[in-house]
């Protein structure tokens, strides 16, 4: 089955605010989580990955949270751009699954309103 | 940085016909696999191989077959086309498998099956 799930498939925000995308995921013993930009005709996106050991971090403009206890994950995007508009999509490597073991979730996709 | 390469870009097929997608990619990763993405579907990995020389069953392998001509090629064959397998098929690359490191994306072919 799925384990690696969005709580919304689509998101609308005002370009200028802070946009927050949610995975959930199903694994405890997940190690490893990707996030991924996907924009029309195009092929999925590296934005930021995060460990297991950490809660948090952080790139350009984007933060990625974990928290283990509830198997959460978001990504958060600050000061959003028209060119933020695209699917976003988690990916969770399960320790001895082969192939890295990533799993994709389907996505949500983030649209940016003038 | 052309990173992960695919050709064509785009493909129609006649039922029973073959056909094989190329991909190449220039950042000397060690792992490269291949995916389906199909509409409301998260990514699905059909081959990979972890390393050149060796390849190895994804979730879903069937009616395909695969070649890791060299480091830097992969190929992807559908012998005898069939309407299931439209999708859009995308490569991927990783710097080495199962060390949690993110896979990198060509931006896709778009296959449809008469």
């Amino acid at each position: 089955g799925e384990s690696v799930g969005l709580h919304l498939p689509t998101l609308s925000v005002q370009e200028g605010d802070n946009s927050i995308i949610n995975c959930a995921y199903s694994n405890s013993a997940s190690d490893y989580f990707i996030w991924y930009k996907q924009e029309s005709g195009k092929g999925p996106q590296f934005i930021i990955d995060i460990r297991s050991n950490m809660d948090k971090r952080q790139g350009q403009r984007v933060t990625v949270l974990l928290n283990k206890t509830v198997k959460h994950l978001s990504l958060q995007i600050a000061a959003t751009q028209p060119g933020d508009s695209a699917v976003y999509f988690c990916a969770e490597n399960i320790p001895g699954g082969g192939a890295d073991g990533l799993t994709f979730g389907k996505g949500t996709h983030l649209i940016i309103q003038p | 940085n052309a990173g992960v390469t695919q050709t064509p870009k785009f493909q129609v097929l006649k039922t029973g016909q073959s056909m094989t997608l190329q991909c190449a990619q220039d950042m000397n990763h060690n792992s490269m696999y291949w995916y389906r993405q199909d509409p409301g579907m998260g990514l699905r990995l059909i081959y990979y191989s972890a390393s050149e020389g060796t390849t190895d069953k994804g979730e879903v392998p069937n009616g395909y077959n695969v070649s890791r001509l060299n480091k830097r090629e992969f190929s992807l064959r559908l012998e005898s086309a069939a309407p299931s397998q439209t999708s859009v098929y995308f490569c991927a690359s990783s710097d080495s498998w199962g060390n949690n490191q993110p896979q990198h994306f060509g931006d896709g072919t778009r296959l449809s099956i008469l």
